[in-house]
């Protein structure tokens, strides 16, 4: 069973159309967190959710929205898709908040805008 | 000062060679530090935790310097399947809550 899933698993598209990716987590975490790796493979967090509650927010544009219809679940909604937008996103959960756990990381989204 | 920095390498090593690689951090009141392993195109995956005490798991030692402010990864008797990129990670408190912020990775590449 696959702890960590993102759908699609890649995604090609045009500028400014609106995208959505999906995670689920089979874990039973309580926080989940959506990642950008771009093209120089720098991970940075976006945003984390604890328990469907937004508890980070890392300057990110406000084209990008993430829902948590429930603790398993962290989908990410991007509006608007600019060239910029290219990378690979990553889900991932961990037990508890603050991060003092471990991480569970999904295979990645390769979104390509063009 | 980035918040969390690595020498990128490549770091060329031939197999059964000992090599460290280190990670600074900024923020001095951070906690929980980790290293994970990231194989190309794949997601990122726990290697090991970091303990203030220094811990170890087989071939792999890794190592907290709060005073220095840095982690550090020891890798004995390299294997061809070490080759890899490895990426510290350090949780930074910020607006009440610890942020995990990761380093740019340190490549290996480990030949015969």
């Amino acid at each position: 069973d696959t702890a960590v899933s993102q759908t699609p698993k890649y995604l090609v598209t045009q500028m400014g159309n609106d995208k959505s990716i999906k995670c689920e987590q089979n874990l039973g975490h309580d926080t989940m967190y959506w990642y950008k790796q771009d093209s120089k493979k720098f991970l940075k967090i976006m945003f984390s959710y604890n328990n469907k509650e937004l508890i980070i927010n890392e300057t990110v544009p406000n084209r990008f929205s993430p829902k948590s219809p429930d603790k398993a679940h962290l989908n990410l909604h991007i509006n608007s898709l600019e060239l910029g937008d290219s990378a690979v996103y990553f889900c991932a959960s961990s037990r508890e908040r603050d991060s003092f756990y471990e991480q569970y990381f999904g295979p990645g989204t390769r979104l390509t805008v063009t | 000062r980035k918040e969390v920095e690595q020498d990128p390498g490549p770091f060329n090593v031939p197999e059964g060679a000992t090599v460290a690689f280190n990670c600074t951090y900024s923020n001095s009141a951070s906690q929980s530090f980790f290293w994970y392993r990231q194989d190309c195109r794949k997601e990122p995956k726990l290697l090991m935790s970091v303990y203030s005490s220094g811990n170890e798991d087989g071939r792999f030692t890794a190592q907290l310097n709060r005073a220095s402010q840095y982690i550090s990864l020891l890798i004995r008797d390299s294997k061809l399947s070490d080759s890899a990129t490895y990426l510290c990670v350090v949780n930074r408190p910020s607006g009440g809550s610890y942020i995990p912020t990761f380093g740019r990775g340190t490549s290996l590449i480990v030949h015969p």
